[in-house]
């Protein structure tokens, strides 16, 4: 696609609930990066994915997140039993390998999870 | 570890100023610098990326610097307009650790009045 696509754009949730969100990243994109954004906080990595590489999981607050990419584009990032403090705008992008090209991010308009 | 910082933390100015954004990074240990905007309750739009090996990149009335040996980068923008209004964020590449956890600096919001 012509940009970064991201679904839902909000969700509302109660606590407890398990929730997914999609990313669709730009058409030939080897890399794709999840990231978080809390209210009045800066961008807080939580996972990367690179062609067929296992992806680094190193950013993942707990157990209670998960994310797969299937077929090397699409991903989703799923979050069981949702706290309160799950609370964020989720943001994902793509971009070309850093050794290949500019290895230039570009970010979706993120999905905004609220948990009550 | 690699730290980000961008001074100041909000910047109001009348409309067709020159302005410059800082950002300050610790480690110069780095594959780019790329600076981003973000408008209210929108992702990040990309503005310009300096690889490690150059000086600047310009693009329209935006100027972005690099200075890997003092681990600063300075994004100017000629001409302000209240349309440029917005968080400015600046993110490191570093070299080594995980390829994809980029480390952003918390952002300079601008506010261009009329």
């Amino acid at each position: 696609g012509a940009g970064v696509s991201q679904s839902p754009s909000n969700k509302v949730t109660e606590k407890g609930k398990d929730v997914e969100l999609r990313c669709d990243p730009i058409s030939g994109h080897t890399a794709l990066y999840w990231y978080r954004q809390s209210l009045g906080q800066g961008l807080e990595f939580l996972i990367y994915f690179q062609g067929n590489s296992a992806p680094d999981k190193s950013g993942l607050p707990s157990d209670r997140f998960s994310a797969e990419r299937t077929g090397g584009s699409v991903s989703t990032l799923t979050i069981q039993r949702t706290q309160q403090e799950d609370s964020a705008v989720y943001l994902c992008a793509s971009s070309f390998p850093s050794g290949q090209k500019t290895g230039e991010l570009f970010f979706g308009e993120g999905s905004r999870l609220t948990v009550l | 570890k690699q730290e980000v910082t961008q001074i100041p933390a909000a910047l109001s100015v009348p409309e067709g100023e020159n302005l410059v954004l800082n950002c300050s990074f610790t480690d110069s240990a780095i594959y780019n610098l790329q600076w981003f905007r973000q408008d209210p309750g929108k992702g990040l739009t990309s503005l310009l990326l300096i690889q490690s090996s150059q000086r600047e990149q310009t693009s329209g009335r935006l100027n972005a610097s690099l200075d890997k040996s003092s681990g600063r980068s300075t994004l100017y923008i000629a001409a302000s307009q209240p349309g440029d209004s917005a968080t400015y964020l600046c993110a490191v590449r570093p070299y080594g650790g995980s390829q994809g956890n980029l480390i952003f600096g918390k952002g300079t919001k601008l506010s261009v009045k009329p």
